[in-house]
């Protein structure tokens, strides 16, 4: 059983260009949240998905997108890139209504 | 101020040493508790859930006092393969939903 998966796992970007970073989840999850992880920091919590929608936000700018497709994989996207925005990106996924949420390896996005 | 809060360290300690992560958390309606262990450069991987009770994990020690909003680990015998970074981690409920909020991290240095 795979666990969750992050693609691709290193990526450098040049400012003011888009990003699309994919997370598959877990077999058997339905719910998948997304995390910025600045170095020397713990994850920022961006967003959740569920049932393809949007369910909150946390502090990021509408720069900050996504979306989760039927088969429950989901997608962040990125524009206009800063260089602030170098970090680990991280997914989570878990089961709706269950707090246990396990995390993929990460994406590492380089804004140079 | 920041919804969890840890000491970052590091902690250096010397193997078989007993060692204490403290944190604290704002938000009194934060519904559970989780200790993360962090490798460098890798995903969180949750290391054990906090009790009001306590709960030990062979060498792994955890507590919630809620009425002082704090959480703690104690981690007993200290091996080298020990050394990464703890998050404290907490759920809050918005909109119908948990989501998890990250302490800084706590770094642990063990050495021969």
């Amino acid at each position: 059983d795979a666990g969750v998966t992050q693609s691709p796992t290193h990526l450098i970007k040049t400012r003011g260009q888009q990003v699309t970073l994919r997370c598959s989840p877990k077999s058997g999850h339905d719910t998948v949240s997304w995390y910025q992880q600045a170095l020397g920091q713990g994850p920022q919590f961006i967003f959740q998905y569920y049932e393809e929608e949007e369910r909150q936000r946390g502090n990021f700018p509408d720069r900050f997108s996504g979306h989760q497709f039927p088969n429950y994989s989901s997608e962040l996207n990125v524009n206009a890139l800063l260089l602030g925005d170098s970090a680990l990106y991280l997914c989570a996924s878990s089961v709706e209504g269950n707090t246990e949420a396990f995390f993929g390896q990460g994406t590492r996005l380089t804004v140079v | 101020r920041k919804e969890v809060e840890q000491d970052p360290g590091p902690f250096n300690v010397p193997e078989g040493a007993t060692v204490a992560f403290n944190c604290t958390y704002s938000n009194s309606a934060s519904q559970s508790f989780f200790w993360y262990r962090q490798d460098c450069r890798k995903e969180p991987k949750l290391l054990m859930s906090v009790y009001s009770s306590g709960n030990e994990d062979g060498r792994f020690t955890a507590q919630l006092n809620r009425a002082s909003q704090y959480i703690s680990l104690l981690i007993r015998d200290s091996k080298l393969s020990d050394s990464a970074t703890y998050l404290c981690v907490v759920t809050t409920r918005g909109g119908g939903f948990q989501k998890l909020v990250f302490g800084t991290g706590t770094r642990l240095l063990v050495s021969p």
